[in-house]
């Protein structure tokens, strides 16, 4: 049974600063790995999406990579803003014919950053 | 496009009674799911389905039922509401592209279950 950790639970760091989020998860036959950001009282809000095939993709201060058969991703945030602040929460796609999408989430990291 | 509503927002019920939570997708698409969030932890699958007609059992169906009549609907049921169903409730949809199934989610419907 897939399994997804994310370390930290919470991080706090000040305005301006590079942070990296982890990832690990136990079975590495994945189609892909999504990073979703969720604020409080909301719903998910999909940040990237990084195919099996792929190593890293990038969407403006964000970038994510995956090491696929090391079970590990990282969310990498450029130059953070307080309005980074925010759930940030990873799943993995499962291989396999009848996974149909469903996906497999980690509990999540708090991140907060303080002007 | 609205993408995927959800409503109600927030229900307070009583032990023993039953509602429906509703989701629509505006956006075509085949795959549906509903997942639960409770405090500090991730979502976990209750239901999916792969288009209209066809449901199966996630990770924790137990207490629930779905039906899926149209491509737009995927309503979730609690018949006999209990504490432990206390949660937050997400409902998402996605389409196939390669391998590809990056889902859309809803803002959630917040229940309460006193």
């Amino acid at each position: 049974k897939q399994e997804v950790t994310q370390i930290p639970a919470a991080l706090s760091v000040p305005e301006g600063e590079n942070l990296v989020l982890n990832c690990s998860f136990t079975d590495s036959a994945i189609y892909n790995l999504q990073w979703f950001r969720q604020d409080p009282g909301k719903g998910l809000t999909s940040l990237l999406l990084i195919q099996s095939s792929q190593r890293e993709q990038t969407s403006g201060r964000l970038n994510a990579s995956l090491d696929k058969s090391s079970g590990r991703s990282t969310l990498y945030i450029a130059a953070s803003q307080p309005g980074d602040s925010a759930t940030y929460l990873c799943a993995v796609k499962d291989a396999g014919g009848t996974s149909y999408g469903k996906l497999t989430f980690g509990q999540g990291t708090i991140l907060t950053v303080h002007p | 496009n609205a993408g995927v509503t959800q409503t109600p927002k927030f229900r307070i019920l009583k032990i023993g009674q039953s509602m429906t939570l509703q989701c629509t997708q505006d956006m075509n698409h085949n795959y549906m799911y509903w997942y639960r969030q409770d405090p500090g932890m991730g979502l976990k699958l209750i239901y999916y389905s792969v288009g209209a007609g066809i449901t199966d059992k996630g990770e924790v169906p137990n207490g629930y039922n779905v039906s899926r009549s149209t491509t737009e609907d995927f309503p979730l049921r609690l018949e006999l509401a209990a504490p432990s169903q206390t949660s937050v409730y997400f409902c998402a949809s996605s389409h196939r592209a390669g391998n590809s199934y990056e889902q859309y989610f809803g803002p959630g419907t917040r229940l309460t279950v006193t």
